[in-house]
């Protein structure tokens, strides 16, 4: 069962936009994770957050988590065609020894 | 060394062959996964790997029949499946066996079962 629910779960952008994407989650968690996956290819780590932090930055990438609404966000800001891919939301539950990934938000980035 | 590689790349099989699919690391990693991806639909875990035991059996059907030879080495043995076991098959790895850390994923298998 998925723990992450992601929306929107499309997005179409223009190159130098920024994209948005929001993961909520159900049960309470260690840690909040954001992957990306281009086209059929493996996932590839993005970023980590911790239940006791509240927003993460890298590089482009900025990372929000408030445990109380149990809700992360992914902004990528000034965007490229390269940053075309499916993000996922991963979580991990306070007892559990496994990520369970959200449904994924599909992003064009069209040049 | 921070990839992790799967042979092979792509598979077609059919429903009563029997096949192997394969992951290494050498990041010394002591947790290693087995997920399945649909189209359009996020990784889905399999089995968990940690210290070389199996920890975790997500209620897969018994023609999926995870290995772990050593601490380097994954494989999923695959035996009389079904059309709709066709997917992606992706391995992964992590320092930390109970899922709180990083994942490396690498980059799939794709299983077409005629």
């Amino acid at each position: 069962s998925q723990q992450g629910e992601e929306d929107p779960q499309a997005l179409s952008i223009q190159e130098g936009e920024n994209a948005t994407m929001n993961c909520s989650y159900k049960t309470s968690i260690n840690n909040l994770q954001w992957y990306r996956q281009n086209s059929g290819r493996g996932l590839v780590h993005l970023i980590l957050i911790r239940s006791n932090e509240r927003e993460k930055h890298s590089g482009r990438l900025r990372v929000t988590l408030d445990t109380s609404k149990k809700s992360s966000s992914l902004l990528i800001t000034a965007s490229r065609a390269a940053d075309t891919a499916s993000y996922f939301c991963a979580t991990d539950g306070a007892a559990g020894n496994k990520l369970t990934f959200g449904g994924g938000t599909r992003v064009l980035v069209k040049p | 060394d921070t990839e992790v590689t799967q042979t092979p790349k792509h598979l077609v099989m059919g429903m009563t062959n029997k096949k192997s699919l394969k992951c290494e690391q050498h990041m010394g990693h002591r947790a290693m996964y087995w997920y399945k991806q649909k189209a359009k639909k996020p990784p889905e875990l399999m089995f968990v790997y940690s210290y070389e035991k199996l920890s975790i059996n997500e209620s897969v059907p018994s023609r999926f029949s995870p290995e772990c030879p050593n601490s380097s080495l994954l494989n999923l043995h695959l035996h009389a499946l079904q059309p709709e076991d066709s997917a992606l098959y992706l391995c992964a790895s992590s320092q930390e066996e109970r899922g709180h850390g990083e994942q490396f994923f690498g980059p799939g298998t794709r299983l077409t079962v005629l």
